[in-house]
């Protein structure tokens, strides 16, 4: 089956440092997404991003489809940004969407 | 303000009941999908509907039923025959199943004793 990998699966930083998140999937793309989960469980969408680059604020996002792999920069990390982060992917299975493993971000004031 | 409710936020039953979990939108979105997630684990699909009347199986949809009655409500039972029901329950819904960001709902958390 497809395969979505996540890494690192742990991050720690100090406030103001800056982070890449990568995502890899096994197969042709139509649909990649980034997401962040809060403490309480809450999935926010942070990015449709099937293929280029995208930057909302201090967060930007690039997907190499040809390589199949994704990332997800944190610039200036806040303590708000702590959570997991999740990719989800979308291959040629049309309205499906696969979600990594996650990555536990912990950044210290 | 539009977006996915579900309810309840905590729900408690006793082995070997069925439950029904609650999820509707009014952001008109035609594709509606049911996660489930295990602590410290990602989201597993269990079935997801891109029309009316018509939905798919995710990855582990044994145990789980939904139904597509409405565009906006997009209700999963979770049956006796789930080995381990306990767990957080995420819905979600985009405008095309294909070309569009994924919205979810706060959740519901499941524990069954």
């Amino acid at each position: 089956g497809i395969q979505v990998e996540q890494s690192p699966p742990d991050l720690i930083l100090q406030e103001g440092a800056n982070s890449t998140l990568r995502c890899n999937f096994s197969d042709s793309v139509n649909n990649l997404q980034w997401f962040h989960q809060n403490p309480w469980g809450q999935l926010i969408n942070l990015f449709y991003i099937p293929s280029g680059t995208k930057q909302n604020g201090r967060l930007s996002a690039t997907t190499v489809a040809t390589e199949r792999y994704s990332l997800l920069y944190i610039s200036s990390s806040q303590t708000t940004d702590s959570g997991v982060y999740f990719c989800a992917y979308g291959g040629t299975s049309y309205g499906k969407l696969t979600f990594g493993q996650g990555t536990i971000l912990t950044v210290h004031p | 303000d539009g977006g996915i409710t579900q309810s309840p936020k905590y729900l408690f039953r006793k082995e070997g009941q069925n439950v029904t979990l609650s999820c509707e939108q009014n952001l008109n979105h035609d594709a509606m999908y049911w996660y489930r997630q295990d602590p410290g684990q990602g989201l597993r699909l269990i079935y997801y509907s891109q029309i009316v009347n018509d939905f798919q199986k995710g990855d582990i949809a044994e145990g789980y039923s939904v139904s597509r009655e409405k565009k906006e409500s997009f209700p999963l039972t979770v049956t006796s025959a789930q080995k381990n029901p306990t767990a957080f329950y995420l819905c979600a819904s985009t405008l095309t199943g294909g070309n569009s960001p994924l919205h979810f709902g706060n959740g519901t958390r499941l524990t069954v004793t």
